[in-house]
């Protein structure tokens, strides 16, 4: 089974509507990550979580907002869908580890295309 | 400011030796990642440096100056399957944030 978990895999959606993409992990780790992909323009950080409720933006967090209830759990939401929002998204997660060697790990990604 | 250049393409021979470089310009260094891409899947961890020198693993080593703001991928004896992207990502002082680069493709013909 996979550590780290995205639903939607896939998902269409029009301009304006609002959606959010799901992350789930079981590795137990206390930082999690959303980051967006386009071609050319290589990983972008959107939004950041260290703990359960602690949030903080990355560098593109606007029109997108994120929630972490549970260290489980980091969920992203498009509140009103835009097209330069078409783009790859990934989830991630690490260990806060004093040495600094711990990497972060990637979920499989969830692609997603606004009309 | 923080950059992080690395070319956009590269092609090789199945067996060859590759190396795909990195230069960063970053405040607060503190680790140097690479990671591999296969088209339409997650990054996946390679290697780190945040010491100076050459860390090997198995076909793949990595390659760290500080002063020089530059690090390398070397890739040897390549195989087919080796044909991805591969990312590299600084990070910045006592936090887990990575700034990537735009990632090398590298293309691995027969």
């Amino acid at each position: 089974d996979a550590d780290v978990t995205q639903t939607p895999r896939n998902r269409i959606t029009k301009t304006g509507k609002r959606i959010m993409l799901e992350c789930s992990q079981t590795k137990g780790h206390d930082r999690m990550y959303w980051y967006r992909q386009d071609p050319g323009l290589g990983l972008r950080l959107i939004y950041y979580s260290f703990d359960v409720k602690d949030i903080n933006k990355g560098e593109i967090s606007d029109g997108y907002s994120v929630s972490r209830q549970a260290q489980a759990k980091f969920s992203l939401s498009l509140e009103s869908a835009i097209p330069n929002q078409t783009a790859l998204y990934f989830c991630a997660t690490s260990v806060n580890s004093p040495r600094g060697r711990e990497t972060q790990y990637f979920g499989p990604g969830t692609r997603l295309l606004v009309l | 400011g923080q950059n992080i250049d690395q070319p956009t393409e590269m092609t090789a021979t199945e067996g060859a030796i590759v190396q795909i470089n990195c230069t960063y310009q970053t405040s607060g260094f503190n680790g140097l990642f690479w990671y591999q891409q296969h088209a339409g899947e997650a990054p996946t961890f390679l290697s780190y440096n945040v010491l100076d020198g050459l860390e090997e693993k198995g076909r793949f080593s990595s390659f760290l100056s500080r002063s020089k703001g530059y690090s390398y991928l070397l890739l040897k004896e390549l195989q087919m399957k080796d044909s991805a992207s591969y990312l590299c990502a600084v990070r910045r002082g006592n936090t887990d944030k990575l700034i990537f680069g735009t990632g090398t493709r590298l293309q691995v013909f027969p």
